[in-house]
């Protein structure tokens, strides 16, 4: 199956940093997704991309869908104690509907 | 809005006992997935449903793992006989006409000793 390719694996930082992420796939994707899944709890969706270079905000986080459409990045600027959870990219290739996820971004927000 | 609903949040078997699970869709939404999540991974899809149709199940361990959902409703996922290897957290998702935005529940946890 597809390989995502999520880096970096874990990050802690201060509270009021911001935050990067990224996301790379071998082959091309037509659809980036970020979730953030709490302990005990499914994946949330956090942002939607469908266009390569594409640019999308929901609040403090940023997203795009990289132009090769191989890759994807997610921004979360001014961080809280509550950003703390697991970051998954999420992608359709352009060969068929699959939804195939990353390995994840553990992220800890030290007060 | 009510969410994507599962049944039993826990579970703990023997290995080579049967268990079943349960999801039941946000309204409407005639996409259902059903994912394996183990430890430390992300999601992996088991299959996929349209209305009570299968979309995908390629990565469905066909063996063991059996899956329906008759009224194009809610689904049931089964395992027959478990495996230590089946531990994991199984995750229902579901998605309305844009079927690429999927809203998960909050996943079974089975256990296998």
């Amino acid at each position: 199956g597809q390989q995502l390719n999520q880096s970096p694996q874990s990050m802690f930082i201060q509270e009021g940093e911001d935050v990067s992420m990224n996301c790379t796939s071998s082959s091309i994707f037509n659809t980036w997704l970020w979730y953030k899944q709490d302990p005990g709890e499914g994946p949330v969706l956090l942002i939607a991309l469908y266009k390569a270079g594409e640019l999308t905000s929901n609040g403090r986080l940023t997203a795009q869908f990289g132009i090769t459409r191989k890759d994807s990045f997610l921004n979360i600027s001014a961080s809280i104690p509550s950003d703390v959870g697991i970051y998954f990219c999420a992608g359709v290739p352009n060969t068929g509907n699959q939804f195939y996820f990353g390995t994840g971004t553990s992220l800890t927000v030290i007060p | 809005e009510a969410g994507v609903a599962q049944s039993p949040r826990y579970k703990i078997i023997e290995k080579r006992q049967s268990v079943a699970f349960w999801c039941n869709p946000i309204s409407g939404h005639a996409t259902l997935y059903w994912y394996q999540q183990i430890l430390g991974q992300g999601p992996k899809l088991l299959i996929q449903f349209q209305n009570n149709g299968v979309v995908d199940d390629s990565q469905l361990p066909k063996d063991r793992f059996s899956a329906e959902r008759l009224k194009g409703v809610d689904s049931t996922l089964k395992i027959q006989p478990a495996k230590l290897e089946d531990s994991a957290v199984y995750l229902c998702a579901s998605a309305g006409e844009l079927y690429n935005e999927q809203f998960f529940g909050p996943g079974t946890r089975l256990t296998v000793l």
